[in-house]
């Protein structure tokens, strides 16, 4: 039982470059999400997907792409790579329950991407 | 939408000295609280979290309260060890029955001076 794994660890690109992060959970979760870290700035959602086949806009979705073909599968693109893309990427899921319930979220060990 | 503040955003203490990290959140919606710890080059991890039809939960060193009419929350942690030094995140949401979406507050670097 992996988990949350994300694929690459590091990546360095060059302006206008794109490139696909891709974020796989083997725990049957529903719910998927990217994060972007950044110093002082915390955890903020990129994207975010409830099912297979639906994804919707976070916090800071400008200049990223996703998608969910498979329920276990997320993936986060980035069309034309910008230095302002120079991040921490992390991918979470989350178990669908109801009521007050705790949906706590696992996450991937990260991907570092610089862009020069 | 909704918004989580997070202070201080360092916090430096000796070692077997309590640290308090406060949040407060705008979303009288929200009602799970998560608190997650991140090592350096590590994961998040979820510690502890708090329910809003609670007022308070511990587990042995560390504890959260939870003032809902205020709407903010804290994390309290006794008896401070060099590895709890860390990154400390809060987070507020209306549940997995919504989204699921966590709101995280911008974090703490804790650090114990041994």
């Amino acid at each position: 039982n992996a988990g949350v794994t994300q694929t690459p660890k590091f990546r360095v690109l060059k302006t206008g470059q794109s490139m696909t992060l891709l974020c796989a959970q083997d725990m049957n979760h529903e719910y998927m999400y990217w994060y972007r870290q950044d110093p002082g700035m915390g955890l903020r959602l990129i994207h975010y997907s409830v099912g297979e086949g639906t994804t919707a806009k976070g916090e800071v979705p400008d200049g990223y792409n996703v998608s969910r073909l498979k329920k276990q599968n997320f993936l986060l693109g980035l069309e034309s790579a910008a230095p302002s893309q120079t991040s921490v990427y992390f991918c979470a899921s989350t178990k669908r329950t109801s009521g007050i319930a705790k949906n706590i979220q696992y996450f991937g060990a990260g991907t570092r991407l610089s862009v020069l | 939408g909704e918004n989580v503040e997070q202070h201080p955003s360092t916090l430096s203490v000796q070692e077997g000295d309590s640290a308090v990290i406060k949040c407060t959140y705008s979303d009288s919606a929200s009602n799970y609280f998560p608190w997650y710890k991140q090592e350096l080059g590590k994961r998040p991890q979820l510690i502890i979290d708090i329910r809003s039809n609670v007022g308070e939960k511990k587990d042995q060193r560390i504890a959260v309260t939870l003032n809902k009419t205020a709407k903010h929350f804290s994390l309290h942690i006794t008896e401070t060890q060099p590895e709890d030094s860390a990154v400390y995140f809060c987070a507020a949401s209306k549940g997995s029955g919504n989204t699921g979406k966590l709101i995280f507050g911008q974090g703490t670097t804790l650090q114990v001076k041994p």
